[in-house]
């Protein structure tokens, strides 16, 4: 079974600083990996994800994550935080299963001070 | 706009009461899934489907709990005798054969009073 571990449920930065928000997974196959953010009362909309290929991935909002197998971790970065960045933030695992479905971890809370 | 939309968006109802939601996916997609999200958790699989097969259901969603999608296209969660613990937002998601993620809509906010 495949699982995600968000470490920080909540984060705070100021405007302009970097962000940082990490994820570590278990799979017992090679993941695909994904991070969604969600705004209040809002649906999730993806922000990148990783497949195959490249380990470092680029993704709307200036944002990116980098996957490495060898700390079984898919961190989201990005460079300067804008209030807008405000949101929850989702890690998700798609691995063996047969249904295909992801799994989520509980999620990170950004909260970005002017 | 051509994302996944769900209906309603809001319902309140009284616990006994059935309730059904409706998932309208992106037109190309053929994969369909449930997702419920409680307050500050992340989303939790319930169902998922391959065109008009229920290819799988989570030990989540108890006997009260139904999903249908009769012809591949939209797709209705139906709560039989709700309890309290049944409020939470329930997220359809929708997604083409492959390895990209899953695009969701704005979702339905079930409160169970």
């Amino acid at each position: 079974a495949q699982s995600v571990t968000q470490l920080g449920s909540h984060v705070s930065v100021s405007e302009g600083a970097l962000v940082l928000l990490r994820c570590n997974y278990s799979s017992s196959v090679p993941p695909y990996l994904f991070w969604y953010v969600q705004y209040p009362n809002q649906g999730l909309q993806l922000l990148l994800k990783y497949t195959t290929g490249a380990t470092l991935v680029k993704g709307i909002n200036g944002f990116e994550a980098e996957f490495k197998k060898s700390e079984t971790s898919f961190h989201l970065t990005k460079p300067s935080a804008h209030m807008s960045d405000a949101a929850e933030y989702f890690c998700a695992v798609r691995g063996d299963n047969a249904g295909n479905m992801l799994t989520f971890g509980g999620g990170t809370r950004l909260m970005v001070k002017p | 706009d051509t994302g996944v939309s769900q209906d309603p968006r809001h319902k309140i109802t009284k616990r006994g009461q059935n309730v059904t939601f409706r998932c309208d996916p992106i037109s190309e997609h053929n994969r369909l899934y449930w997702y419920r999200q409680t307050l500050g958790q992340g989303p939790e699989f319930l169902t998922y489907f391959q065109n008009e097969a229920q290819l799988e259901k989570s030990r989540l969603l108890s006997d009260r709990f139904s999903a249908e999608r009769p012809k591949g296209s939209f797709s209705t969660l139906e709560i039989q005798r709700t309890e309290q613990g049944d409020s939470a937002m329930y997220l359809c998601a929708s997604s083409p054969l492959g390895t990209g993620g899953e695009y969701f809509g704005p979702g339905t906010r079930l409160t169970v009073t």
